[in-house]
Parts: C-alpha cells; sequence; structure tokens
C-alpha cells in the first residue's frame, strides 16, 4: 500500500533563505508526483508535475526532484518570500489510475 | 472557463437535509475528480469521472453520497441525511486526460452540518 510521507510537518524561516521539502512514499511504482500549495481558504494550485521518467521540473524559483530508487522528492524554494507561506502538499498517483496519494502537507512561514 | 469553479463557496445545513454541491470544470477536460479534506487531515480521494462514466466510486464513504456529470462538463455531488461527519470542504478537481495528467482544482465547497 502507497504511503506518502512528508517532513517537516511545519517549517519557519526568515524571509531570503533558500529552503527545502521533502515528501517520502514506500511504492516506486509511480506514474507521476506532483507538488501543490494550498492557500487557507483556498483551493490547492499545482505548482509542479514530474513523470515517472523524470528527474526534475523547475518553475521559477521553485525546483521539484524525483528520485524513485529511493522513495524520495524535495522541493526546493530559492530566495523564500513572505507570498511563498502556505501548505505545500505532494502526490503520487500510481499507474495512471487517478487516485492520488497525498501527504499530510509541510505548513511553510516565511517570516518578513 | 478559465478555471474550476465549484459553488457554493460555502453551506451551512441542518443534520438531516440534503445538499448538492456543484462543479464546473475547465472547459474541455474530460476527467473530472471529486476530494474531502476534513479539519486537520489530509485529502481523501471521493469519485473520478471520465466524460459522464464513473469508473472508480470505491472512496464515496457511504450511500447518502452520490454523485453524476451531464454532458462530460457540470458535475454535482449530493450528500443526502446529511450527518456532523460530513462537514468538510469539498474540492473539485480537473485534468485533460492525453496531457500531462495535471490536475486544476476549485477553491473548494466548505460545508457545515450543525
Amino acid at each position: 500500500k502507497q504511503e506518502v510521507t512528508q517532513i517537516p510537518a511545519a517549517l519557519s524561516v526568515p524571509e531570503g533563505e533558500n529552503l527545502v521539502l521533502n515528501c517520502s512514499f514506500t511504492d516506486s511504482a509511480i506514474y507521476n508526483l506532483q507538488w501543490f500549495r494550498q492557500d487557507p481558504g483556498k483551493g490547492l494550485t499545482s505548482l509542479l508535475l514530474i513523470q515517472s521518467s523524470q528527474r526534475e521540473q523547475t518553475s521559477g524559483r521553485l525546483n521539484a526532484s524525483l528520485d524513485k530508487s529511493s522513495g524520495r522528492s524535495t522541493l526546493y524554494i530559492a530566495a523564500s518570500q513572505p507570498g511563498d507561506s502556505a501548505t505545500y502538499l505532494c502526490a503520487v498517483e500510481k499507474d495512471s489510475n487517478y487516485q492520488l496519494i497525498w501527504g499530510a502537507g509541510t505548513k511553510l512561514i516565511i517570516k518578513p | 472557463g478559465a478555471g474550476v469553479s465549484q459553488s457554493p463557496s460555502n453551506k451551512v445545513t441542518e443534520k438531516g437535509k440534503d445538499v448538492e454541491l456543484r462543479c464546473d470544470p475547465i472547459s474541455g477536460h474530460t476527467a473530472l475528480y471529486w476530494y474531502r479534506q476534513s479539519l486537520g487531515q489530509g485529502l481523501e480521494f471521493l469519485i473520478y469521472f471520465q466524460g459522464n462514466s464513473a469508473p472508480d466510486k470505491s472512496g464515496l464513504p457511504s450511500d447518502r453520497f452520490s454523485a453524476e456529470r451531464t454532458g462530460g462538463s457540470v458535475s454535482t455531488l449530493t450528500i443526502q441525511r446529511t450527518q456532523q461527519e460530513d462537514s468538510a470542504v469539498y474540492l473539485c478537481a480537473s485534468s485533460s486526460l492525453g496531457d500531462t495528467g495535471e490536475l486544476f482544482f476549485g477553491e473548494g465547497s466548505r460545508l457545515t452540518v450543525l
């Protein structure tokens, strides 16, 4: 049974720092992995999607890596800003069966 | 539309009443998903539509929950005889299969059952 774990559960850093959020999964047979952002009272925003054949994806200050063999993904945020404060969720899709398995999220606070 | 639209954004109802939640996906997206997020818990998959058919309804928590999709577009999630444990944010997402599979979420419908 696929399980997704995100560490840490919460993180607070000063503005400007580079930071890494971690996501681990127990079954390496995945179709893709996605990182999402959730702002309070709002829906989810897809940040990056990494297909199983890919190693990383980049969008602006965000870089997500995927290492299937070790069951790990990291989300790197460069030069953090207060606007980056949100909960970040990773989700794994197994075998293109549309059902995502979600991590519990990392609540990120960027202090001005 | 430009994004996934859900209504109502907030719904307060009394225990035992029926509620309907609506999702209008991105135009042209064939796949539509319903998820539920309860307070302090992760996202829970409810049901998936491919076109108008629902190949997998296994996530629906009880027979009080049903969903339909018409015209390959708008979907309605219906909860009958609501219970307090149904209180949650119900999120809808759509994607265009044949693409990368990226999901686009609506802002959710917050249901409170008193």
